[in-house]
C-alpha cells in the first residue's frame, strides 16, 4: 500500500564504510529524486532520474552515486563515508518531470 | 535564480486558533507551481497543499488554505482550527516545470508548535 519507500530507515555505520539505501515506488511514476536533509532541516536536491535517465547531478561527491534499475526503483550507493554524511536522506517521486513529488519517510544516516 | 524564503524560524499558535505562515519567493518565470509540505517529527514529508500560478483562485484543502498573491510573490498558509497534529516543519517550495532546471526550490522552514 506504501506509494514511497526507503530501507533501511535507519543506518549506523563506522567512517569509511560503503552503504547503500533502496527506493522504490509503486505510484506509475516516471521520474525519482534524491535529497538530503541536514541538522538544520535544509533539504538539497541531490540527483534525479527520468525513465531511467539522469537528469539532476547536483554538487555532490563522487563518493555519491544513483543507480536506477527501472523506473520504480532508484537506489543511493555511498562510498567513503564521512562524519558530515549524517544526515536524512529522503527519495521522492512525481509522475512526470516538474510535477508534484511524493515523498518516502526518510533514511537517518549516522556515520560515527 | 529563484529562491524561497520563509521570514518565520519558529511559531506557536493555541489549539483551535487560526495561524498564517509565511513565503515569499522570486523568480521570472510566468508558469510555475507552489506547494507547502509538513515534516510532522515522524520526518515524513507531507504534501498540504498546491497552488498553480496560473490559476487566481486560492487552493484550499480542508483546515489548510493559501493567499497567493502573485505580483508581490507571496505564498502563504493559514492553519484554521490548529490542532495538535499540526504541529511540525513546514516547508514552502517552488518549481518551475518549463524552466529547464526540473528542481523544487525549498525555504529553510518554519517550524510550528500548536499548544493545548
Amino acid at each position: 500500500d506504501t506509494a514511497v519507500s526507503q530501507t533501511p530507515k535507519y543506518l549506523v555505520t563506522q567512517m569509511g564504510n560503503d552503504k547503500s539505501i533502496k527506493c522504490e515506488q509503486n505510484l506509475g511514476h516516471d521520474t525519482m529524486y534524491w535529497y538530503k536533509q541536514d541538522s538544520k532541516k535544509f533539504l538539497k536536491i541531490m540527483f534525479s532520474y527520468n525513465n531511467k535517465e539522469l537528469i539532476i547531478n547536483e554538487t555532490v561527491p563522487n563518493r555519491f552515486s544513483p543507480k536506477s534499475p527501472d523506473k520504480a526503483h532508484l537506489n543511493l550507493h555511498i562510498n567513503s563515508l564521512e562524519l558530515g554524511d549524517s544526515a536524512v536522506y529522503f527519495c521522492a517521486s512525481s509522475p512526470l518531470l516538474g510535477e508534484t513529488q511524493y515523498f518516502g519517510p526518510g533514511t537517518r544516516l549516522l556515520v560515527l | 535564480a529563484q529562491t524561497v524564503t520563509q521570514s518565520q524560524p519558529e511559531m506557536s499558535v493555541q489549539e483551535a486558533e487560526t495561524v498564517t505562515l509565511s513565503c515569499t519567493y522570486d523568480t521570472s518565470e510566468s508558469n510555475y507551481y507552489l506547494f507547502w509540505y509538513k515534516q510532522p517529527p515522524s520526518r515524513q514529508m507531507i504534501l498540504v497543499i498546491r497552488q498553480e500560478a496560473y490559476k487566481q483562485q486560492n487552493a484550499t484543502e480542508n483546515r489548510f488554505s493559501v493567499n497567493f498573491q502573485k505580483a508581490a510573490k507571496s505564498f502563504s498558509l493559514k492553519i484554521s482550527d490548529s490542532q495538535l497534529g499540526d504541529t511540525a516543519m513546514y516547508f514552502c517550495a517552488f518549481i518551475a516545470p518549463h524552466s529547464g532546471t526540473y528542481k523544487y526550490i525549498f525555504g529553510t522552514g518554519t517550524r510550528l508548535k500548536v499548544l493545548a
